[in-house]
This record gives C-alpha cells, structure tokens and sequence, in this order.
C-alpha cells in the first residue's frame, strides 16, 4: 500500500525567497511520484514527476524535486518565488506496475508575500 | 489536445436531493477516475475505469454514488440522496494506461457542490 505524508499545511515565504515543500512517502513497491498544483477553483495541474530515470526532476515554473530513497522523501523546492507562485501543492504516489492509482497528501497552501 | 471536460462548474442542492455529474476525458485516454476533494483535504479516489469496466470503486459509498461510463468515453456520477457531507469537489481525470503509473493524470477543472 502507499501513501504520502505533507508536512505543514501552511508555508508562507516573502517574494524571492526559496521555496521548500515536503513529502514524504510509503510505498511497498518502487514508486513513481508526482506534485500538482491547484489554483483556487481550478482542477489540479502536473508539476512534475519522478518515474524511476533521474532523481533530480524539473517541472514547470521553475520547480525542481529531488526523489531520496533513503529518506523517502520527494520534496518540491523553487530557488526564487514568485508572487503567482501561491496555490495548493499536493504530493502523490502511484505504484509502478499497479494499477494507475495515485494517492494524494492533503496538501499545502503556500502564500508569497510582497 | 482538447482537456478533461467536466459540468457543470458549481451546484448547490438541498439535502437529500440528487445530483449528476458529467465528465468527458481526452480522446484516447482509456482510464478514467472520479475523486472527491473536500475542503482542506487531498482528493480522494471514488471510482477507477478502464473503458467501460469497473476497476477500482473500494472508497466508493455505494448506498448513495453510483456512476457510470456507457461506451468508454464519457462518464456520470450520481449522487442520490445527498448528505450535508457530500459537500466537495469532484474532480475527474483520465490517463493513457491502467497498469503504467509514470504518466500522471489530466484533471478537469471539478464540480463545486454545495449541499445545503
């Protein structure tokens, strides 16, 4: 079984500052991990993903994460934020060779002040 | 590539009404997933399709959420009667693959309902 575990449901960072979201995870199987991002009333949007090739990711707008097997962790981080960086970050974990099903974390809010 | 179409974007009920949901995944795009989303949470898997085949509906509250997906193309979620609870987003989303997990999904942009 997997699931995936966020830590602080909240960050808050000043504008070009570094941006650093954590997830861990617990998985049975390789994994394959994914973030998303939400703005408010939008579906969710791939960030990036690790899927087994190289452990460090980049994604879009600037975001890079770092698969750590050791640690279990997949975290997000961005050198510089930007304002229209603020919007719900979720963590999730499918199975390679499961059956396609991800499990989310329950998310973190980051707000970017001026 | 056209996206997850989903409707309508918000609905607000009373309580021990029904509702539907509709959702039309990319073209292609064999599997499709219906999560709910509340408030504060992370989405939360309901139901899992692969064409018109039922893959996955373990989270699914049987007695009140049905859905369907006649063809395997689009699909509707019902939910009939709503409870104060079922207040939530659902998002549905679609993927190339049932057993390739390195894809991700496309999510539609969700349902807002309200039950009042």
């Amino acid at each position: 079984a997997q699931s995936v575990t966020q830590l602080g449901s909240h960050v808050s960072v000043s504008e070009g500052a570094l941006v650093l979201l954590r997830c861990n995870y617990s998985s049975s199987v390789p994994p394959y991990l994914f973030w998303y991002v939400q703005y408010p009333n939008q579906g969710l949007q791939l960030l990036l993903k690790y899927t087994s090739a190289a452990t460090l990711v980049k994604g879009i707008n600037g975001f890079e994460a770092e698969f750590k097997k050791s640690e279990t962790s997949f975290h997000l981080t961005k050198p510089s934020a930007h304002m229209s960086d603020a919007a719900e970050y979720f963590c999730a974990v499918s199975a390679a060779g499961g059956y396609n099903k991800l499990i989310f974390g329950a998310g973190t809010r980051l707000a970017v002040h001026p | 590539e056209a996206g997850v179409a989903q409707s309508p974007r918000y609905k607000i009920i009373e309580k021990r009404q029904s509702v539907a949901f509709w959702c039309n995944p990319i073209s292609g795009h064999a599997t499709l997933y219906w999560y709910q989303q509340i408030l504060g949470q992370g989405p939360k898997l309901l139901i899992q399709f692969q064409n018109n085949g039922v893959v996955d509906d373990s989270q699914l509250p049987k007695d009140r959420f049905s859905a369907e997906r006649l063809k395997g193309v689009d699909s509707t979620l019902k939910i009939q009667p709503a409870k104060l609870e079922d207040s939530a987003v659902y998002l549905c989303a679609s993927s190339l693959g049932l057993t390739d997990g390195r894809y991700g999904y496309t999510f539609g942009s969700g349902t807002r309902l309200t039950v009042v």
